[in-house]
């Protein structure tokens, strides 16, 4: 059965303290990997595809990275404004752009 | 480029009433569009894809007649909830990929409150 699991469910950062979100997946078929930000009582807002292992993807002070069996999101440096829900989505072959949503990981940076 | 927008931001409606929810692509054209549904503190639930000139395909378990869904254009889709209850109060969050691509540009959602 297709997962995909997000850890950890909810971070705490100082302020310039980096970290790192983990999406492990196992997806038979995988057609891509998508990291969201979410903002609360918004829509999610895109941050980055990834296709393939090895594949990396970065901005600002956000970079994504993505293996055979999962991806990580690391934040260098953050800053309060980086306070959000983070998702990962993923699609498979056959789905014709249909992607599912991870259950997110909740990051809170304190100034 | 690649704006979403949902009107309305927020409805509150009485039980039983039937409310609409409009999607449009701003700046593309979407043959595709996706509706999906965010409960408290839960990540997003795909309830349907919506396709532009033929009939929607919903997800497993939501129910087609309760949640009515045209694609009138390439730049609009519409979610119908029909005889709402309290249970359909959540947030709906609508999306469209860009033509020839995966990623989904999403639009500010539309909050749900059924009394």
């Amino acid at each position: 059965e297709d997962q995909v699991t997000q850890s950890p469910e909810a971070l705490r950062l100082q302020e310039g303290e980096s970290s790192s979100l983990n999406c492990s997946y196992t997806v038979s078929g995988l057609r891509g990997l998508f990291w969201y930000r979410q903002d609360p009582g918004k829509g999610p807002e895109f941050l980055f595809t990834l296709y393939s292992a090895g594949e990396e993807k970065e901005k600002e002070r956000l970079k994504a990275t993505l293996t055979k069996k999962e991806s990580f999101l690391h934040i260098t440096a953050p800053k309060p404004e980086d306070s959000a829900t983070y998702l990962c989505a993923w699609g498979y072959s056959g789905g014709y752009q249909k992607v599912t949503f991870g259950t997110g990981t909740k990051l809170q940076v304190i100034p | 480029g690649a704006v979403v927008s949902q009107h309305p931001s927020w409805v509150i409606c009485k039980s039983g009433t039937s409310v609409k929810i409009e999607c449009r692509s701003l700046d593309f054209q979407a043959t595709t569009m996706f509706w999906y549904r965010q409960f408290p503190k839960q990540s997003l639930m795909l309830m349907a894809t919506s396709n532009e000139g033929s009939k929607a395909t919903y997800e497993q378990g939501v129910e087609k007649d309760k949640f009515l869904i045209n694609h009138a254009s390439l730049t609009l889709s519409t979610l119908t909830v029909t005889s709402a209850h309290p249970e359909d109060s959540s947030f709906y969050i609508c999306s469209a990929p860009t033509s020839g691509t995966d990623t989904q540009y999403f639009g500010p959602g539309t909050r749900l409150t059924v009394l």
